[in-house]
């Protein structure tokens, strides 16, 4: 496509739920990055994708989150049994390869009720 | 551990007027600055800075970076209330071996444009 596409754009929740978040990244890039924003904050890293494998999952804040790339395009983010301080913009970024520009999505906005 | 850091936080001036923002960094294995601006949710790329006191300029923006006193600056000219966002400076993280892109985020200046 012609840009990174997250979706949904906002997902509402209850505290507890399992929640998936997606993203297709731009067409040919091999590397693509998941963030999170909190208002007030810089993006904060969570994991970063070459190709099919997750080569860094450094900034995943704890076990129930997990993201898949499967195919070494479209990635999703996963929350399992989410809390209300997961509420935050999650925003997705490809590039062409490792130190390449990044290029970010819309974000989803997502909210724990 | 590797910062980035911004100021002002927030900046409110009125159109026509112009604007420094200011990023300064300690990063490891230090390789490029970048600026974005973020409107809504999505930031868009605006300049990489690698070379110390070159600057880089599109339209009214420019940008220049100093790598001995670890900072860079982003000045607008003649502001628009289209310039209304918040700017995002950041930095990738070197890891051994070299980059993998990630990039540390400072927490941004929100810039208000006034009519």
């Amino acid at each position: 496509g012609a840009g990174v596409s997250q979706t949904p754009s906002n997902k509402v929740t209850e505290k507890g739920k399992y929640v998936e978040l997606r993203c297709d990244p731009i067409s040919g890039h091999t590397a693509l990055y998941w963030y999170r924003q909190s208002l007030g904050q810089g993006p904060e890293f969570l994991i970063y994708f070459q190709g099919t494998g997750a080569a860094d999952d450094s900034g995943l804040p704890n076990d129930r989150f997990f993201a898949v790339r499967p195919e070494g395009s479209v990635s999703t983010l996963k929350i399992q049994r989410t809390e209300r301080g997961d509420s935050a913009v999650y925003l997705c970024a490809s590039s062409l390869g490792p130190g390449q520009k990044l290029f970010f999505g819309s974000g989803t906005q997502l909210s724990v009720l | 551990e590797d910062k980035v850091v911004q100021s002002p936080l927030s900046l409110v001036v009125h159109e026509g007027d112009t604007v420094t923002l200011n990023c300064s960094y300690e990063v490891t294995n230090f390789r490029s600055l970048l600026w974005y601006k973020q409107e809504k949710k999505a930031p868009t790329f605006l300049f990489m800075l690698t070379s110390s006191g070159i600057e880089k300029k599109s339209g009214r923006l420019s940008s220049i970076l100093d790598k001995k006193e670890l900072f860079s600056i982003l000045n607008i000219t003649a502001t628009q209330t289209g310039d209304s966002a918040v700017y995002l400076c950041a930095a990738p993280v070197s890891y051994y071996g070299g980059s993998q892109g990630n990039l540390i985020f400072g927490k941004g200046t929100k810039l208000s444009v006034k009519p």
